[in-house]
């Protein structure tokens, strides 16, 4: 049953504190989105990936965050340094889609990381 | 930018009836929606999606209709049940990007409580 993994489920970090999410997609899956929700804003998405290179971040605060893809099976998004308005749950999701075509695809989801930074 | 909006925000149903979600959306460009379930704790899960070609789909107790002169995309649980408690969101591609209309817009969200 494949599925998106992400690491930590939780962390609990202090305000200045650096932190690292980790995802593994789907294998196969050529797109990976990075998304925050909180209950104000709902999900947001913050940036996205075909072929591990960055297709759009804009969504994403350039000053304190940074995703990138070290390889296929590996993607990260760090804050640093954290902030309490950081805190969220963040997912990961990833599919698989083609540049330039017309039309969107299914979105598999992870089960997120519960930040909260103090 | 375009805009996705949700209701009811809350909806409870006894166990056994049918509830009806409805998402407005403003990108007459837009060609995919998705509706997607999540549980407490848990990541959205894939429910059933419709392209922009059809105005009706239909799962397991579950139907998508589209309506592309109004903007309005609607899911349809029949038959509810006790796990069907869960925040439902619909999505839809209406953010254009560079590359290809990958990006989904989530609506704001229907915590559906079933009822036993």
């Amino acid at each position: 049953d494949a599925r998106v993994t992400q690491t930590p489920r939780d962390k609990v970090t202090e305000m200045g504190q650096e932190v690292t999410m980790r995802c593994q997609p789907i294998l196969g899956h050529n797109t990976v989105f990075w998304y925050r929700q909180t209950m104000m804003q709902g999900l947001e998405l913050l940036a996205y990936f075909r072929n591990r290179a960055p297709l759009d971040d804009s969504g994403m605060p350039k000053d304190r965050f940074s995703a990138e893809m070290p390889d296929a099976t590996l993607a990260t998004l760090k804050i640093q340094p954290s902030e309490p308005r950081d805190s969220a749950v963040y997912f990961c999701a990833s599919g698989f889609g083609t540049s330039g075509t017309p039309t969107g695809n299914e979105q598999f989801f992870g089960p997120g990381t519960r930040l909260t930074v103090l | 930018g375009e805009n996705v909006e949700q209701h009811p925000s809350t909806l409870s149903v006894q166990e056994g009836d049918n509830s009806i979600i409805n998402c407005a959306y403003s990108n007459s460009a837009s060609d995919y929606f998705i509706w997607y379930k999540q549980e407490s704790g848990k990541g959205p899960q894939f429910i059933i999606d419709i392209r922009s070609n059809m105005d009706k789909r239909q799962g397991q107790r579950v139907t998508v209709l589209l309506n592309k002169t109004v903007k309005h995309l609607s899911l349809q649980i029949a038959a509810t049940q006790p796990g069907d408690s869960a925040v439902y969101f619909c999505a839809e591609n209406g953010a254009i990007s560079n590359f290809g209309n990958e990006k989904l817009t989530f609506g704001t969200g229907t915590r559906l409580t079933i009822i036993p």
